[in-house]
């Protein structure tokens, strides 16, 4: 098992860009999904790749979007930064097969808006 | 849409059985409740998850309730390093494989010695 690894650690950005956050998936796992979370919060859900494609979504706008490539590899892309974007952002992968499963985290990123 | 409630702190003596309890009243007969614990805003790490039945393994218990409206994660001798924030999670099904976990505030746990 190589676990799941994101990058970058730490990024700052400043209002108004862009920003790509990547995360390669533990070895054998078929989904993806991503978290935010703000200072003192727990982790929300903003969407999961499943065989590549979107299959959920959590309450989060468009500017939030996603990939995730056949190596099961994914990235999260957030255009048009807003100050309370600023937050760990945390990738899982899973391996999809009936309904009893569990979740490897990675470590995330944190991403800072100025 | 939060699913679980959980106390905002707890304290343990190191070597004593920590018992951290969670509400999970509007659980589906579907949903899975897992715990994971977090340190120093590191990434989330799993302990256990469960449906119905009790479940054990290295690290921690899970008790589930029959009517499955509450459980409690159990750390049979807590030790100073178990010192994290404890989160009670529901996984809420969706569309075909869109399981999402739906993560509570948590229960801050403090062992002292």
């Amino acid at each position: 098992e190589t676990g799941v690894t994101q990058s970058p650690t730490h990024l700052i950005k400043t209002r108004g860009q862009q920003v790509t956050l990547r995360c390669s998936s533990q070895s054998g796992h078929n989904t993806v999904s991503w978290y935010q979370q703000a200072l003192g919060q727990g982790p929300q859900f903003i969407f999961q790749y499943y065989r590549e494609e979107e299959n959920g979504r959590g309450n989060f706008p468009p500017r939030f979007s996603g990939l995730q490539f056949p190596n099961y590899s994914s990235e999260l892309n957030v255009n048009a930064l807003e100050l309370d974007d600023s937050a760990l952002y945390l990738c899982a992968s899973s391996f999809v097969q009936g309904a009893d499963y569990g979740y490897t985290f990675g470590s995330g990123t944190r991403l800072t808006v100025v | 849409d939060a699913k679980t409630t959980q106390p905002p702190s707890m304290d343990c003596a190191e070597g004593r059985a920590a018992n951290l309890p969670c509400n999970h009243s509007t659980i589906s007969g579907n949903e899975y409740v897992y715990w994971y614990r977090q340190i120093h805003s590191q990434g989330p790490q799993y302990i256990i998850h469960g449906l119905k039945n009790n479940e054990t393994n290295e690290m921690a218990s899970l008790i589930i309730t029959e009517d499955r409206k509450s459980s409690t994660l159990i750390l049979p001798h807590a030790t100073l390093r178990d010192t994290a924030v404890y989160y009670c999670i529901v996984r809420v099904e969706g569309s075909s494989n869109t399981g999402k976990l739906i993560f509570g505030q948590g229960t801050t746990l403090q062992v002292k010695p």
